[in-house]
Formats: structure tokens, C-alpha cells, sequence
């Protein structure tokens, strides 16, 4: 596709259920990050893909979070048993490469409602 | 203390006018600056990229960095009422994963 895409743009779920969230980068960019925003605060970044590897996990915010990366591409974030304060937007964003800076481009986003 | 600091806002101005958003760091390893904007339900688009210190132009945009101050900023001219959106700011490193470090965001509002 022309750019990320994330899916589903909305997700309402109960307390104490998991939830799979979907990315799907750009075609070709190997590196691939996921960033909270919550309400009032800025994005915050929870997980770093290069390829199918996530050198860098420190912004998972407890062990209830988990991500994964097949074939290079999509991406996958998984919640167990979701908790209230897990509501937010969940962005996904890629970039060409890792290794070096490169701009990072944003999906819409899946926004999580935990009833 | 936060490690970047934006003004949440909103500004208002009116169509026309000069806008003025700006970002301040405590971190002097960041090399990259970047300005998203954020239309309401949509994800952040990115604006301008730059890296150290400078000015960089596109268009209506002047984004500038000043390394010494630890402090950057996104000039708009000639706002249309479709300038109005959020703007985010951001930075990152020059070495490890590249995370961008993102201020909370500053609303604008230009009025017709």
C-alpha cells in the first residue's frame, strides 16, 4: 500500500480481555516502531523493530504487552487482559532502514477503549 | 522535567498570520528534529525533518534549530484556516534505535 496501514481503527473491548492490534508498513521499510498517545500526553514509544528483530523493547509498559514482526512486514501488538489505563491511540509507524536516521512515517492509528 | 517541552496551547489566530510553535530539549545527543502535524482522528504527518543546527524551508514552513539554546521552531506564513490541526514535535538521536522522542503537542486554531 501507498502508506501504513493499521487495522482496526477502533477496537472497544472489556477489562480483562486481550487484544491483537495490526500494522502494516510502508512496502520496503525494514525498521518499524509503536508508539502510545494517550490523552494530554505526547506519543510514547513502546517497541523498535529492525526486520523480524526488537532490539529495543524498553518502552513496554508491563509484561501484559507483547509485539511481533513476520516476514519483515507486518507487525502485530498484543494486550492481555486489558486494563482501563490501556486505553489510548496505538500508532504504528516505518522507516526505510534502521542502522541510521531515517524520517519515520505514521499509520492513523487503532484507538482502544477499555470499558 | 520532561525531556522536551511543548506549549499544549490552542492558539488561535487569524487567517494570514505568521504562526509561530516551538519546542525546547534538555537532551544535547538529540541531532534530528522533526515537526508532525495531527489532523483530529488522523495519524502524524510528517513536515519537516532536519538535522543539527539551521533553518530548513519548504513551502510556508521554516523549521529552525538552535542547538545552543536547545530550542527549535516551526514558522508558518500565510496560515489558512486549514493550517489548523496539532503540531508535534520531535527528536531523536544520532545512534541506537532512533526512537523519536515526541513533545505533547501544541493546538492551533486559524480563524477565517
Amino acid at each position: 500500500g501507498a502508506g501504513v496501514s493499521q487495522s482496526p481503527s477502533n477496537k472497544v473491548t472489556e477489562k480483562g480481555k486481550d487484544v491483537e492490534l495490526r500494522c502494516d508498513p510502508i512496502s520496503g521499510h525494514t525498521a518499524l516502531y509503536w508508539y502510545r498517545q494517550s490523552l494530554g500526553q505526547g506519543l510514547e514509544f513502546l517497541i523498535y523493530f529492525q526486520g523480524n528483530s526488537a532490539p529495543d523493547k524498553s518502552g513496554l509498559p508491563s509484561d501484559r504487552f507483547s509485539a511481533e514482526r513476520t516476514g519483515g512486514s507486518v507487525s502485530t501488538l498484543t494486550i492481555q487482559r486489558t486494563q482501563q489505563e490501556d486505553s489510548a491511540v496505538y500508532l504504528c509507524a516505518s522507516s526505510t532502514r534502521g542502522g541510521s536516521n531515517q524520517p519515520q512515517h505514521f499509520g492513523d492509528g487503532t484507538r482502544l477503549s477499555i470499558l | 522535567q520532561k525531556e522536551v517541552e511543548q506549549d499544549p496551547g490552542p492558539l488561535s489566530v487569524p487567517e494570514g498570520a505568521i504562526v509561530s510553535l516551538n519546542c525546547t530539549y534538555s537532551n544535547s545527543a538529540f541531532q534530528y528534529f522533526m515537526w508532525y502535524r495531527q489532523y483530529s482522528r488522523k495519524g502524524p504527518e510528517l513536515l519537516m525533518y532536519t538535522y543539527s543546527s539551521g533553518n530548513k524551508e519548504d513551502g510556508r514552513f521554516t523549521a529552525q534549530v538552535d542547538k545552543s539554546s536547545k530550542y527549535i521552531s516551526l514558522f508558518i506564513r500565510d496560515s489558512q484556516p486549514s493550517d489548523s490541526a496539532t503540531y508535534l514535535c520531535a527528536m531523536s538521536e544520532t545512534s541506537g534505535t532512533y526512537k523519536y522522542i515526541f513533545g505533547t503537542g501544541t493546538r492551533l486554531k486559524v480563524l477565517a
